[in-house]
């Protein structure tokens, strides 16, 4: 049963352009969803993270926005370089005070030049 | 400033041999310690948890084992590797912070000829 859902495996955006990465999850314990950036053959690294109890969060050119009734997440990036390159995971956490992060398949975002 | 370190970054072992893999965290007291294991074209699955020293909780029952022998060291361990054993593995750690937030390590490709 996977509580963490990526459903586009794969994105394709002009550089410069806005990339917008969706993650959908079914459990609404969840405390907080993450964000991660994973490039080939290295770990992931954290890039943004948002309460269950807010909608939007800001850093830089990532913003995350949640929808609670819609148990949607998505992840924005403006504008798009191609060093944003990558595989994007998203995570969730808190479920019944647990520390674990469940996390999503993933989605690789290729930005072309 | 906090970091981990993974060894070895590639291995290559035949089926039936033993493994260890070895990831130390520097830089903070008592953190929670994971093992993941990325599978080609698949998202992070859990295997170990650990969050104090000879406390592991098993997340996927297989051949594989964990060990915490010191507060920053954490050791994942098998008697003999499968072919399915192949993969990225991934440390972690976190603190008790309430986004869950988790810092991997670089990594460890392992192939199981």
């Amino acid at each position: 049963d996977q509580q963490v859902k990526q459903n586009s495996p794969s994105l394709s955006v002009q550089e410069g352009r806005i990339s917008i990465l969706n993650c959908d999850y079914t459990n609404s314990m969840f405390d907080y969803f993450l964000w991660y950036k994973k490039y080939p053959a290295e770990g992931p690294t954290f890039l943004i993270s948002i309460s269950s109890i807010k909608d939007k969060n800001e850093d830089g050119r990532f913003t995350v926005f949640l929808n609670k009734s819609a148990k949607h997440l998505s992840l924005h990036i403006v504008p798009s370089q191609p060093g944003d390159s990558a595989v994007y995971f998203c995570a969730a956490s808190g479920e019944a005070g647990s520390y674990q992060l469940t996390f999503g398949k993933g989605t690789k975002l290729s930005v072309i030049p | 400033s906090q970091t981990i370190h993974q060894w070895p970054a590639t291995l290559v072992q035949p089926v039936g041999s033993p493994l260890s893999l070895e990831c130390t965290v520097e830089g903070t007291s008592n953190p929670n310690l994971y093992w993941y294991r990325q599978a080609a074209g698949r998202g992070l699955q859990l295997l170990f948890y650990s969050v104090g020293i000879g406390q592991i909780s098993s997340e996927v029952p297989q051949n594989l084992s964990a060990s915490r022998p010191q507060d920053r060291q954490f050791i994942l361990s098998s008697k003999k590797l499968l072919l399915s054993d192949s993969g990225f593995y991934l440390c972690a750690w976190s603190i008790l912070s309430g986004s869950g937030e988790q810092y991997f390590g670089p990594g460890t490709r392992l192939t199981v000829t």
